[in-house]
């Protein structure tokens, strides 16, 4: 089945400890995000890919960085984790300016 | 600065008519979206609207006043899995999604 699949579905993480959220997608999008979704502030923009090899921050990158090699491959990196990165995580897609996004099912981060 | 404002809850009635505002203030416009989002589960498409009007699509209609900064989701003939929160976002100037926080749809019986 096409779509996005983000890996773990949840966590319990350390704060302090370095963490690597996946998330493959197998439609050849062009376009990549990481949201975070926090009760009441809606979707939050950390990072964006537009094409394989370029990255850019969004509107809350402190503490996560991304890289992507591949088109299909967007991993998010947490290098220290903190109790306020506790979050729900989602990757999407897309493959044109004009057309909705295309959602992960999440990743469920707590940091203790 | 850049803004989305919709309604935090509303609640309406199995069967009955409900339509969810959203207004917008953004550095540039590439269009509106409505997703939908169940508890626990990731946003689904559900509209794109970028030229002024209504836009039906079964028992989902998307309206857009761009000289207003306004779009409506009307929902009709509710039933209960339309329980959820339903997100506005405008696409801006550079191409990226503004999103609102959700507006939490309770359906009753």
């Amino acid at each position: 089945i096409a779509g996005i699949t983000q890996a773990p579905t949840s966590q319990i993480l350390a704060a302090g400890r370095r963490m690597t959220l996946r998330c493959t997608q197998d439609m050849r999008h062009n376009a990549m995000y990481w949201y975070r979704q926090d009760l009441g502030l809606g979707l939050r923009l950390i990072h964006y890919s537009n094409t394989a090899g370029t990255t850019g921050k969004g509107e809350v990158p402190d503490g996560y960085s991304v890289s992507r090699a591949n088109t299909d491959d967007f991993p998010l990196t947490l290098a220290s984790a903190v109790p306020s990165q506790t979050s729900v995580y989602f990757c999407a897609s897309s493959d044109s300016d004009n057309y909705g996004y295309t959602f992960g099912s999440g990743t469920r981060l707590t940091v203790v | 600065g850049q803004n989305i404002d919709q309604p935090t809850e509303m609640t309406a009635t199995e069967g009955a008519i409900v339509q969810i505002n959203c207004t917008y203030q953004t550095s540039g416009f590439n269009g509106l979206f409505w997703y939908q989002q169940h508890a626990g589960e990731a946003p689904t498409f559900l509209s794109y609207n970028v030229l002024d009007g209504l836009e039906e699509k079964g028992r989902f209609s998307s309206f857009l006043s761009r000289s207003k900064g306004y779009s409506y989701l009307l929902l009709k003939e509710l039933q209960m899995k339309d329980s959820a929160s339903y997100l506005c976002a405008v696409m801006d100037s550079n191409y990226q999604l503004i999103w609102g926080a959700g507006t939490k749809l309770i359906i009753k019986p």
